[in-house]
């Protein structure tokens, strides 16, 4: 069955220093996602991207943050100056059509020293 | 505000011991209640959809049911492999809107 893949799944970096957080979706999806879910909390939206352009964001989607799609398989989340706060599991999710559920990922685990 | 609220935090039962774990929701225009099961470490894995009021879906030994205000995980007679954390999460515009998940453990 196909599935969404994440790489690294684990990254550490030092305060201040940029980060990129990659993601292949489902092959044949075409809306994608991240969410982002601090541990002990709930998971939180961060923004949506569909027909090559954010569709939706969160207030937590500042201007720290930026998603691209370089080509047909991946889909990346930068994060331009880690702080602290950034520390969660970082979810990659994608479907076919607007109201099917999103697959996820097992996730980036973001440890910001 | 769009929000989400599920019941029980943590759930612990026998093996073998049906229950109910509640997914509450308020949100403006709902285009889908979704039910994950999410292991430690792993992200969510889709159970079921629901998209109107008195509809029901089944998957072996779970039922997930939707009112206009809530949604009830029914499991049957549950096994130590179902246990997990299971959160509720409810579409609105294109986010997913989530709970804070319940955590369902099964003694066997």
């Amino acid at each position: 069955e196909p599935e969404v893949t994440q790489t690294p799944s684990h990254q550490v970096t030092q305060m201040g220093q940029e980060v990129i957080l990659r993601c292949v979706p489902i092959s044949n999806h075409l809306y994608f996602y991240w969410y982002r879910q601090i541990l002990g909390q709930k998971v939180e939206f961060l923004v949506s991207f569909y027909n090559n352009e954010i569709s939706e964001k969160s207030e937590i989607f500042d201007d720290q943050f930026s998603v691209e799609r370089p080509d047909g398989s991946n889909f990346t989340l930068k994060i331009r100056s880690t702080k602290l706060e950034d520390s969660a599991m970082y979810f990659c999710a994608s479907h076919r059509q607007g109201n099917q559920p999103q697959h996820f990922g097992d996730g980036t685990r973001l440890s910001i020293l | 505000e769009d929000q989400v609220t599920q019941s029980p935090e943590a759930l612990r039962l026998q093996e073998g011991e049906s229950s109910s774990l509640n997914c509450s929701y308020t949100v403006s225009g709902l285009r889908g209640l979704f039910w994950y099961r999410q292991d430690p470490g792993k992200g969510p894995e889709f159970l079921f959809t629901l998209y109107s009021a008195g509809e029901e879906k089944e998957k072996e030994r779970l039922k997930a049911t939707l009112t206009k205000k809530e949604s009830f995980l029914h499991i049957t007679a549950p096994k130590p492999e179902d246990s997990a954390t299971y959160l509720c999460a409810v579409q609105a515009n294109y986010q997913l809107i989530w709970g804070a998940g319940t955590k369902l453990i099964i003694k066997p």
